[in-house]
């Protein structure tokens, strides 16, 4: 079982739709991030969570809105989503931002979006 | 110039063979190195991580890494079936303030 829990599993959403995906880690890793992931590519970045902050936005469209409420949760707030923006979204965690810890990050099992 | 570069694939080989993935980066300033493997339809998971230069074994795992030729590679003996998975070379890139970067991906088939 994954330490990183997101949900929901899956999810099929209109454009004009708003739905929100969450993620939830109680390794007391103190950096939680979004990452992007389409077909047959690796992951890409989108989000950067360091205590509670939000310390990198991968210059990533509006309608994409993370939110961090506590050192355990975060969460992606989805509005006006276009169909390519369809793909696998993951969490992840980690002890600190710095990129120095050597345990690296720790996936959830991903939310896997349709925008219809 | 990619941050992450993976060898091409896709990768073939039979059961019980040597695999051997490779991996190439960009910038001199990271000291951390990670291996994940990616199931079809699934997340990453880390498999490997190293940070001194030369090899690191675990199980039927070796990683190597050469920080003067900014290489480092995943060696997988004994090769399963069930090994047959993409495997992501991953390191902290200063470019996106040391967060960790991924290449490509090489995708690894097992025949048995």
């Amino acid at each position: 079982d994954t330490e990183v829990t997101q949900t929901p599993k899956h999810l099929v959403m209109g454009m004009t739709n708003k739905k929100s995906l969450k993620c939830e880690q109680h390794m007391g890793h103190r950096a939680m991030y979004w990452y992007k992931q389409k077909a047959k590519k690796p992951p890409e970045l989108m989000f950067v969570y360091s205590y509670e902050k939000l310390s990198i936005n991968e210059s990533v469209p509006s309608r994409f809105s993370p939110e961090c409420p506590n050192s355990s949760l975060l969460n992606l707030h989805l509005h006006a989503l276009q169909p390519e923006d369809s793909a696998l979204y993951l969490c992840a965690s980690s002890q600190d931002s710095t990129g120095r810890s050597v345990y690296g990050y720790t996936f959830g099992s991903g939310t896997r979006l349709t925008v219809v | 110039q990619k941050e992450v570069e993976q060898n091409s694939g896709p990768l073939s080989v039979p059961e019980g063979a040597i695999a051997s993935l490779n991996c190439t980066y960009s910038d001199r300033g990271s000291q951390s190195f990670f291996w994940y493997r990616q199931y079809s339809g699934k997340s990453p998971e880390l498999i490997m991580f190293i940070y001194s230069n030369g090899d690191k074994e675990d199980g039927r795992f070796t990683a190597q890494l050469n920080k003067a030729s900014q290489y480092v590679s995943l060696l997988i003996r004994d090769s399963q079936p069930s090994d047959s998975a993409t495997y992501l070379c991953a390191v902290p890139y200063s470019g996106s303030a040391r967060q960790l970067t991924f290449g490509s991906g090489t995708q690894l088939t097992v025949l048995p």
